[in-house]
């Protein structure tokens, strides 16, 4: 596609339930970043992906959060357990090759909402 | 550890008038900078970004930002607003020599008068 697309575009869940975030990178683009934009903590990086490897995954809050890249292209962000503190917009970025000149390019993020 | 700072949470502005929005980082290498702009509803887009040489750097949408390592600052200027500038902007820094970890600011928002 043209751009990085994310789906679903909101999302409200009940405490305790688990929830799937998609992103779908700009075709060809091997780095894919998440991040997350919360009114308190403002915007967090989350966990990078080089193809199918996550070799930063530092920003993940807790164990409840994890990611995966398939097919070097598709990523899902899976939180477990969702919690009122993981209410936010997340972000999913991707760039040609994750070097420092690369732009990344932003989807226009899922808003999460933990009743 | 590496952080940036933004001093002004929010600006407002009247149409036609010039802007500058402030970024300090703290690194101790030089960093890769950017600006991002978010607009309602919107992703980010990166409007320009710095890594080296020349210290005035131009983007898109008539902005301007200058590298002054002395100040350790970024700061983002454009001539004359346009209503339509009226959006979220970042201020970020990536760390040299590795992959593309953003690290942003708070974010300044800037509201436009007509």
């Amino acid at each position: 596609g043209a751009g990085v697309s994310q789906s679903p575009s909101n999302k409200v869940t009940e405490k305790g339930k688990d929830v799937e975030l998609r992103c779908d990178p700009i075709s060809g683009h091997t780095a894919l970043y998440w991040y997350r934009q919360s009114l308190g903590q403002g915007l967090e990086f989350l966990i990078y992906f080089q193809g199918n490897s996550a070799p930063d995954k530092s920003g993940l809050p807790s164990d409840r959060f994890s990611a995966e890249r398939t097919g070097g292209s598709v990523s899902t962000l899976t939180i477990q357990r969702t919690q009122q503190e993981d209410s936010a917009v997340y972000l999913c970025a991707s760039s040609q090759r994750g070097t420092n000149t690369d732009t990344q390019y932003f989807g226009p993020g899922t808003r999460l909402t933990v009743l | 550890a590496q952080s940036v700072t933004q001093p002004d949470i929010h600006i407002t502005v009247s149409e036609g008038a010039s802007l500058e929005l402030r970024c300090n980082y703290s690194y101790g290498a030089t960093p890769y900078l950017f600006w991002y702009v978010q607009s309602p509803g919107q992703g980010l887009q990166l409007l320009l970004k710095y890594f080296s040489g020349d210290t005035l750097v131009q983007g898109i949408k008539g902005f301007e930002a200058e590298f002054k390592r002395s100040q350790s600052s970024f700061n983002l200027r454009k001539p004359s607003v346009h209503w339509s500038d009226a959006a979220e902007y970042f201020c970020a820094v990536a760390l040299s020599g590795g992959y593309n970890k953003l690290i942003f600011g708070a974010g300044t928002r800037l509201a436009v008068h007509p």
